[in-house]
């Protein structure tokens, strides 16, 4: 169990340009999470997958996010013509899936848009 | 909607003293709940969970105990170290949120020595 990996650790950006983001599960896990936290806040869900179907997308998802998970393993964030606002640690979790199953989460990608 | 709502940090505490960090949650149906840690510079790490009323869920010497009575969650420790410094979340999930984590906005732990 190599834990949930993220890439990269940090990414700053100008306003405008597309950035993407990866996360590789832990492999047995299907399902995968991707959730934004900001300073002094908790995090806050954005999206999750179960195998390489996305099942549900918050509203904080506006049309210049886009996330995959092509097929059932890796997942990517994609962000288009980034804004300040998107500044953030961007998280990825796994999980076994089920309702009492724990999510383990990577150490994030912290993005900063200038 | 489901949600959490946690004591404002930080809390600032001498080593070897008694913690408490308060948590409450409004949900319908029966959710778990979870508390997280957060060390400095690291990844979320599942603390302790409990998934139904009564039920305590302890690690490290954290305890906490799930009261439905009370819609409570609150993470104790009876004798913090310097190590234990860190932010810590409260988070629960229920079935018609499709049990994704909903968390709290977090408690900064300091511990002096």
């Amino acid at each position: 169990d190599t834990g949930v990996s993220q890439d990269p650790r940090h990414k700053i950006t100008k306003r405008g340009q597309n950035v993407t983001f990866r996360c590789d599960p832990i492999s047995e896990h299907n399902r995968l999470y991707w959730y934004r936290q900001t300073l002094g806040q908790g995090p806050e869900f954005l999206t999750y997958f179960q195998n390489e179907a996305q099942l549900e997308k918050s509203r904080l998802l506006s049309d210049r996010f886009s996330a995959e998970r092509p097929k059932g393993s890796f997942s990517t964030l994609e962000i288009q013509r980034t804004e300040q606002g998107d500044s953030a640690m961007y998280l990825c979790a796994s999980s076994l899936g089920g309702d009492n199953s724990p999510l383990h989460f990577g150490n994030g990608t912290r993005l900063t848009v200038t | 909607g489901n949600s959490v709502t946690q004591m404002e940090g930080p809390v600032t505490l001498s080593e070897e003293a008694f913690l408490t960090i308060n948590c409450t949650y409004t949900a319908t149906g029966y959710p778990s709940l979870f508390w997280y840690v957060q060390y400095p510079g690291e990844g979320l790490q599942l603390l302790l969970k409990a998934t139904k009323a009564d039920d305590k869920g302890s690690n490290k010497g954290f305890e906490a105990t799930y009261r439905k009575e009370t819609t409570s969650f609150h993470l104790e420790k009876g004798s913090v170290q310097v190590s234990d410094s860190a932010v810590y979340f409260c988070a629960l999930s229920s079935m018609d949120s499709s049990y994704k984590l909903i968390f709290g906005s977090g408690t900064r732990l300091l511990v002096r020595p």
